[in-house]
């Protein structure tokens, strides 16, 4: 079974700070990984996504994600954060061409004007 | 396009009530998607469709869940009867045709069961 795991559970940087957050999943097969962002009071909504081709995926509002297959991993950067960043950060996989995607557990980051 | 449509955006009931939640996917949408969203637990997917039909219920916390997907543009969830623990954020989502693709969220229902 597929799973996801995001070690950060809450994140506090300052304006202009840059970001990685981690996520790593359990799947030996072709995976789809996805970056969703739900900000305060909001709905999820798409970041980035990775099917296949170039592993360093670019999203919207200037976020990127590398798929780096040999360390399971498909971490999301942000070169200078906003405050307008602030949201949590769901990280998710999907696998053997079902629709089911495995969310992580979110990182909540908060950026301090 | 109006999005994945919920309904009601709010609803406060008491124990032993039976709750109706309602979803409306994007048209042309094949899959559609219920998750149930707490502080404690996160983000849990309870049962999802595709064609209207229930390809995965394992994430139903208990038979007091239920959902149907009579056509293609209509779904419900309902819990009888519903409990305080079930208090949380109920977000269903739909994705179009084939295999994996993006997921579009409605707005959520925000339950309190008293």
């Amino acid at each position: 079974a597929q799973s996801v795991s995001q070690h950060n559970h809450h994140v506090i940087l300052s304006e202009a700070a840059s970001l990685e957050l981690g996520c790593n999943y359990s799947y030996g097969g072709t995976v789809n990984l996805f970056w969703y962002v739900q900000y305060p009071g909001q709905h999820l909504q798409l970041l980035l996504k990775y099917f296949s081709g170039d592993p360093l995926v670019k999203g919207i509002k200037g976020f990127e994600a590398e798929f780096i297959k040999s360390k399971f991993s498909f971490n999301l950067r942000k070169p200078s954060v906003q405050w307008s960043d602030t949201a949590e950060y769901f990280c998710a996989v999907n696998s053997g061409g079902y629709q089911k995607v495995t969310f992580g557990t979110g990182t909540k980051l908060q950026v301090i004007p | 396009d109006a999005g994945v449509i919920q309904s009601p955006r709010h609803e406060v009931t008491e124990m032993g009530q039976e709750v109706t939640l309602r979803c409306k996917p994007i048209s042309g949408h094949n899959s559609l998607f219920w998750y149930r969203q707490t502080m404690m637990r996160g983000l849990e997917l309870l049962i999802y469709f595709n064609n209207n039909v229930p390809i995965d219920d394992s994430g139903m916390p208990e038979d007091r869940f239920s959902a149907k997907m009579p056509n293609a543009s209509f779904s419900t969830l309902k819990i009888q009867p519903s409990e305080p623990r079930d208090s949380a954020v109920y977000f269903c989502a739909s994705s179009g045709t084939g295999g994996p693709d993006t997921q579009y969220f409605g707005p959520g229902t925000r339950l309190t069961v008293l």
